[in-house]
């Protein structure tokens, strides 16, 4: 069983650069989750994704945007970066069944200089 | 507004005792509790959930209790070992919504021998 995968694992953006991050989901799972985790905070839920459609919306701006493909993958797409969105961003995936236990990738690092 | 609170940075035991990890919530609307714990460099793991029907919830050497009276909820890990040592988030959510997930700012443990 393939868990879930996410690229890169770091990448260093300009404030108002335009970042795409992706995520490969576990396998059997069709609902993902993304998340923002700043520095010494907890993981704060961005969107979630369920059959290629937004299924839930956290405080971010609509410059957070994502996608999720029939093979349940997903993409999170922040334009106009700014300073404040240097964070790990993390994806989680789950089943509709089953999906309060949300499994989570490692995470990619952005650092907005 | 800290919704989900760890109020605990850090917490050091000894190898064979009991550790015991502490979450409180302020919302009232939240009915699933979730523990998960996160080492260095990877993801969050899934550990052990509560449904606020339940007041506790075994799973091997962890058991999470929930006081929905007082708003809070334990993490017992017992006996700890080293591995244990890692950053553990209590998170909650309600049942009703699209799953999102609120975290605590997490709590460090170290499982000294």
């Amino acid at each position: 069983e393939t868990g879930v995968t996410q690229s890169p694992t770091h990448l260093i953006k300009t404030r108002g650069q335009q970042v795409t991050l992706r995520c490969s989901s576990q396998s059997g799972h069709n609902t993902v989750s993304w998340y923002q985790q700043a520095l010494g905070q907890g993981p704060q839920f961005i969107f979630q994704y369920y059959r290629e459609e937004e299924n839930g919306r956290g405080n971010f701006p609509p410059r957070f945007s994502g996608l999720q493909f029939p093979n349940y993958s997903s993409e999170l797409n922040v334009n106009a970066l700014e300073l404040d969105d240097s964070a790990l961003y993390l994806c989680a995936s789950s089943h509709r069944d089953r999906k309060y236990e949300q499994y989570f990738g490692p995470g990619t690092r952005l650092t907005v200089t | 507004d800290q919704q989900v609170k760890q109020n605990s940075p850090s917490l050091s035991v000894q190898e064979g005792r009991i550790s015991i990890l502490n979450c409180d919530y302020t919302n009232s609307m939240f009915d699933y509790f979730l523990w998960y714990k996160k080492y260095p460099a990877e993801g969050p793991t899934f550990l052990i959930s509560i449904s606020s029907i339940k007041d506790k919830n075994e799973d091997g050497r962890f058991t999470v209790f929930l006081n929905k009276s007082a708003k809070h909820l334990s993490l017992h890990i017992v006996p700890s070992q080293p591995g244990d040592s890692a950053v553990y988030f209590c998170a909650a959510t309600s049942q009703g919504t699209a799953s999102k997930l609120t975290f605590g700012t997490g709590t460090r443990l170290q499982v000294t021998l």
